[in-house]
């Protein structure tokens, strides 16, 4: 089975870094994947581990620790536009499947 | 524009009136899967299909059923909905292969009276 965690919602000042949180442990592992979503729209696609390490996309990052079943995305300059969730996903061995984590709730103060 | 395409984006019905909400992406993706998203459950996958003809359960398939017989279609039905199917769903599609992140529709929010 797959179960993820994510903290339910965190709460960030304009101009700042947040580190969000994901552990997971599944039957399995073929990578993981962070998606932003606004409220009430599509989620939009982020970033992509499968290997340890760092992976850096502007001012977004992502980091993987296979051993430890455990992942962040790192957000750095914060503007408001980046309140909304943020969706922790692992894909199995095989096929394209992707389990989602419930999400976290991102509020960016001025 | 490479797409996918939800429809409707709203629908209020009634319990047990059969319904179709039509899911289509331009992009010649091989895998499309259903979602649905609920407050505090995150997004579960309803089906999936790997191709044309070739669709499996997700992990909430009970009371839905989907068919594949295009590459770009890849329809979800309620045969009789109820009211626990209220909610909101997403179709996704990708492409086989490592690191492929999937495309999602708009979402079509489901109000079943």
């Amino acid at each position: 089975g797959q179960n993820i965690d994510q903290p339910t919602e965190m709460t960030a000042t304009e101009g700042a870094i947040v580190q969000i949180n994901c552990t997971y442990q599944t039957s399995g592992f073929n990578g993981l994947f962070w998606y932003q979503q606004h409220a009430g729209e599509a989620p939009t696609f982020l970033s992509y581990n499968v290997l340890d390490g760092l992976e850096e996309k502007g001012r977004f990052s992502s980091f993987l620790s296979r051993s430890k079943g455990y992942s962040y995305l790192l957000l750095k300059e914060l503007q408001m536009k980046d309140s909304a969730s943020y969706l922790c996903a692992v894909r199995p061995p095989v096929g394209n499947m992707l389990t989602f984590g419930g999400g976290t709730r991102l509020m960016v103060k001025p | 524009e490479a797409q996918v395409t939800q429809n409707p984006r709203y629908l209020i019905t009634v319990t047990g009136k059969k319904l179709t909400v039509t899911c289509s992406q331009n992009m010649n993706h091989e895998y499309m899967s259903w979602y649905r998203q609920d407050p505090g459950l995150g997004l579960r996958q309803i089906y999936y299909s790997m191709n044309v003809e070739v669709t499996d359960k997700g992990d909430v398939p009970e009371g839905y059923k989907v068919s594949r017989k295009e590459k770009r279609n890849f329809p979800l039905i309620l045969e009789s909905p109820s009211p626990n199917q209220t909610s909101l769903y997403f179709c996704a599609s990708s492409l086989t292969g490592q690191g492929i992140e999937a495309f999602f529709g708009q979402g079509t929010r489901l109000t079943v009276v």
